[in-house]
Formats: structure tokens, sequence, C-alpha cells
């Protein structure tokens, strides 16, 4: 099994739908969460991080649940530019940050 | 600011050649990280140093791969020789320190192996 698990995609969504992606983590002592978006052909990138209370940036929101060893992230009225894959990525102690396989999110017009 | 920098940014080489890739982290940035990405594997973290020491390594696919921070701003990834199922994207990462949690990771750009 590994570490961090994401939902497999692809989503393919209309503009202006919520969408929501899952993401599950296998090391209990983990100690920081994130996610991080990809372009294609691109490297990754910080989108938020994630806190325990949860929090929201704009359209997107994340939470995080320690009990269940869980995490997700919401998007509304999706965007075209949305269009990507979203990388779920657990820290564990010291500088192990550890990335789930990605979840690829295609925004229709 | 300057982000991490990376080179070269693509490179094709002949099966057997040695490659040698390069990186500049973020300036004050404290630790280091190697990431390869295919399409099977998603991204694997190869290798990351801690202010220029390797701490894990434990992801370097074999001893083909070394890799190396000889001071704060640069370190190169070593591939001698190279095969055709090293062809990836090679990314090196920076992030600024060591035991705060909340420190997140900040990549370059990439380096594009193709190795035919």
């Amino acid at each position: 099994r590994k570490e961090v698990e994401q939902d497999p995609g692809p989503f393919n969504v209309p503009e202006g739908a919520t969408v929501a992606f899952n993401c599950t983590y296998s090391n209990s002592a983990s100690q920081s969460f994130f996610w991080y978006r990809q372009d294609c052909r691109k490297e990754p990138k910080l989108l938020m991080s994630v806190y325990s209370s949860g929090n929201e940036d704009g359209r997107f929101t994340a939470q995080l649940n320690r009990a269940s060893q869980y995490i997700s992230l919401l998007i509304r009225d999706s965007k075209l530019s949305d269009s990507a894959t979203y990388l779920c990525v657990v820290k564990n102690y010291g500088q192990n940050f550890v990335f789930g396989p990605g979840t690829r999110l295609s925004v229709l017009p | 600011d300057a982000g991490v920098i990376q080179s070269p940014r693509h490179e094709v080489t002949e099966m057997g050649q040695e490659v040698t890739l390069r990186c500049k982290p973020i300036s004050g940035h404290n630790s280091l990280f190697w990431y390869r990405q295919t399409m099977m594997r998603g991204l694997e973290l190869l290798i990351y140093f801690n202010n220029n020491v390797p701490i894990d390594d434990s992801g370097m696919p074999e001893d083909r791969f070394s890799a190396k921070m000889p001071n704060a701003s640069f370190s190169t990834l070593k591939i001698q020789p190279s095969e055709p199922r090293d062809s990836a994207v090679y990314f090196c990462a920076s992030s600024p320190g060591y035991e705060d949690s909340g420190n997140t990771i900040y990549f370059g750009e990439g380096s594009w192996l193709t190795v035919v």
C-alpha cells in the first residue's frame, strides 16, 4: 500500500461545477499536509497548506481529519484554468515530503 | 526572487553516456531534494540533503546514480552509465528549514532527460 493515496481520476467537470478530491495517508505520525498543483509539463507548485481546523483560500477549501488520516480539497465554481493535476503531499518527521500519485482534473467549457 | 534553477532543461543522450544534472537552490534554503517523475511511477524522492549533508538516499535506484552537494548553492545528480529506463523528468527542489513543520518545498522547472 502506498503511503499517500488519492482518487485515481481523471475528473471531467463542466465550468462552474464543484469538485472534491480525497486523499488518505498511512503514517499516523505525519506532521504537515499540503495540496500542490501541477500543470502539464510544468513543475508542482504549492496550492495551499492544510490545517487541522480546515482552511479556505477563495474557491478552494482544504480539510484534514487526523483521526481518519484523510485530507480533502474542494474546488467551487471551477474554471477552465483549474485544469491540472492535484497532488496531495504529506510531510513526515524531518524533511520527508511524500507525494501522492495525483488526480487529474479537466474543466470543460 | 530567483527560484530553484536547474540545468539543462532538456537533454537527449545515448545509452551508456554519463549525464549530469545541476541545481541551484533558493538562497537561504537549507534543504535540497532530487525527485524523479514518470507517468508510471509518479513523483519519487531520490535523495535529500540538509545543510549540504545527504540525509536520506534510500530512493536512489542503484549505484549508477550519485548526488553531491559541495556547497549551499549547488548540487549535482549524476547518472553513469545512463539507460533508456532513466528517461524521466528530474526535479530539484529546496525548502527553508529542517525541523519547522510548516515549511514547504519549492521546485525547479525540471530537467527533461531522454536516453535513447
